[in-house]
């Protein structure tokens, strides 16, 4: 069945360290989106990407970073220039706004 | 893109219809209005979109008012496993960007 998988579904950091989520899809969607949430909270959109090779800033880019090499493929970094990164990170993606957007289960990042 | 307002929280018995407002009255001509849910700890997951028509589809009824500047989600048999926070979005992809603003939704609780 296609969809969009996130892993791990759980992630613990130490203070400083890099880490990376993965997001992968096999809907063949030329977008993909990735969203943050915190507790009792809206999500908020970090960075998207439209087409592959090419991404843009979301409304809280900051200590983040992406990559769009393939299709299917969206993994989000989360630097140690990110003072506050326990959160809910969930990614997404739509091929028409007809479609709207399928989402993956998400990954709950935790630092400690 | 338009803002939207829901109501923070509402309850509903099982069995009954659940019909959730959303106010959105700067919506513009070409902003469809756009409903997901989100169950706890989990993905937001897509369930009905329109524009000026009513929709229908396996999940829910969307009604939208002449006007467009509210609409009601309607899940005629809500069951324990509707609980969920609802997302109303006004969203357009005219431009360079598609992407959704989620806000903070209504807590809907289904209550046996």
């Amino acid at each position: 069945d296609g969809g969009i998988t996130q892993s791990p579904k759980y992630l613990f950091r130490k203070e400083g360290q890099n880490v990376t989520l993965s997001c992968e899809q096999n809907l063949n969607h030329d977008a993909m989106y990735w969203y943050r949430q915190d507790p009792g909270q809206g999500l908020r959109l970090i960075y998207y990407s439209q087409i592959v090779n090419d991404f843009q800033k979301g409304d809280i880019a900051e200590g983040y970073s992406v990559s769009r090499e393939k299709k299917e493929s969206f993994p989000l970094t989360v630097t140690s220039a990110q003072k506050n990164p326990t959160a809910f990170y969930l990614c997404a993606s739509s091929i028409s706004r007809e479609d709207g957007y399928t989402f993956g289960s998400g990954t709950r990042l935790t630092v400690v | 893109d338009a803002k939207t307002t829901q109501p923070t929280s509402m309850d509903c018995a099982e069995g009954r219809a659940a019909n959730l407002p959303c106010n959105h009255s700067t919506i513009s001509g070409n902003e469809y209005v756009y409903w997901y849910r989100q169950i706890h700890s989990q993905g937001p997951q897509y369930i009905i979109h329109g524009l000026k028509n009513n929709e229908t589809n396996e999940m829910a009824s969307l009604i939208i008012t002449e006007d467009r500047k509210s609409s009601t989600l309607i899940l005629p048999h809500a069951t324990l496993r509707d609980t969920a926070v609802y997302y109303c979005i006004a969203y357009s992809s005219s431009g360079s960007a598609r992407q959704l603003t989620f806000g903070s939704g209504t807590q809907l609780t289904v209550l046996p």
